[in-house]
């Protein structure tokens, strides 16, 4: 009974695809984030979602594209794959924005 | 920018021994918690601090926040090989936004 689930775990591609990571939550959760851990492990937000509509847009390439089809669901569509985008991307909930996040298992995005 | 300073970025220490991160932020924080992220894995809430000058103890681990709501620290007493892993603050800024310290790495030795 996995709270924050994403998939897939790991993927590994070439310079220049597109990928799409996928979030589910079975919370109830009304907010959900994707966050960014790079190599030094630091954690950097990159989108929220709250019942469907985004609510924080970091500084993040256009590339990056979120979509919510509903609460439960958040899913991070990524264009023209570079190097630099290889890290690990986490998922995220909470009841309240801001309060008590659940963090999915991490998504390790390496791009050759 | 917003930022939350966390110190120090890496703590070695014998089994036994205490262990003490400290947290920082240039602005009042509505909230901060704490997570720990073990290594491979994913950060796991511990805890939520919000009142000024609040502590909170979790059996060997005593979280305290600041009277100005600015700083926080995570006291672990007597280290065992389990507490092992990246320790994070984190505070909840203007608009609702949880920024993350930069993390302080723990290994004990056995």
């Amino acid at each position: 009974d996995t709270a924050v689930s994403q998939t897939p775990k790991y993927l590994v591609t070439q310079m220049g695809n597109d990928k799409s990571i996928k979030c589910e939550q079975n919370l109830g959760h009304d907010t959900m984030y994707w966050y960014k851990q790079d190599s030094k492990k630091f954690l950097k937000i990159m989108f929220s979602y709250n019942n469907k509509e985004l609510i924080i847009n970091e500084t993040v390439p256009n590339r990056f594209s979120p979509k919510s089809p509903d609460k439960a669901h958040l899913n991070l569509h990524i264009n023209s794959l570079e190097l630099g985008d290889s890290a690990v991307y986490f998922c995220a909930s909470s009841s309240l924005l801001g309060y008590g996040y659940t963090f999915g298992s991490g998504t390790r995005l390496t791009v050759v | 920018g917003q930022q939350v300073m966390q110190i120090p970025q890496y703590q070695h220490v014998q089994e036994g021994e205490d262990f003490t991160t400290y947290c920082n932020s240039s602005t009042t924080l509505s909230n901060i918690q704490w997570y720990k992220q073990r290594p491979g894995g994913h950060p796991v809430f511990l805890i939520q601090l919000v009142k000024s000058g609040e502590v909170k103890k979790q059996k060997r681990l005593t979280f305290q926040f600041g009277e100005a709501k600015k700083n926080s620290s995570l006291h672990i007493t007597a280290t065992q090989t389990t507490d092992v892993g990246t320790y994070f603050c984190a505070g909840t800024k203007e608009g609702g936004k949880l920024i993350f310290g930069q993390g302080t790495e723990l290994s004990v030795k056995p």
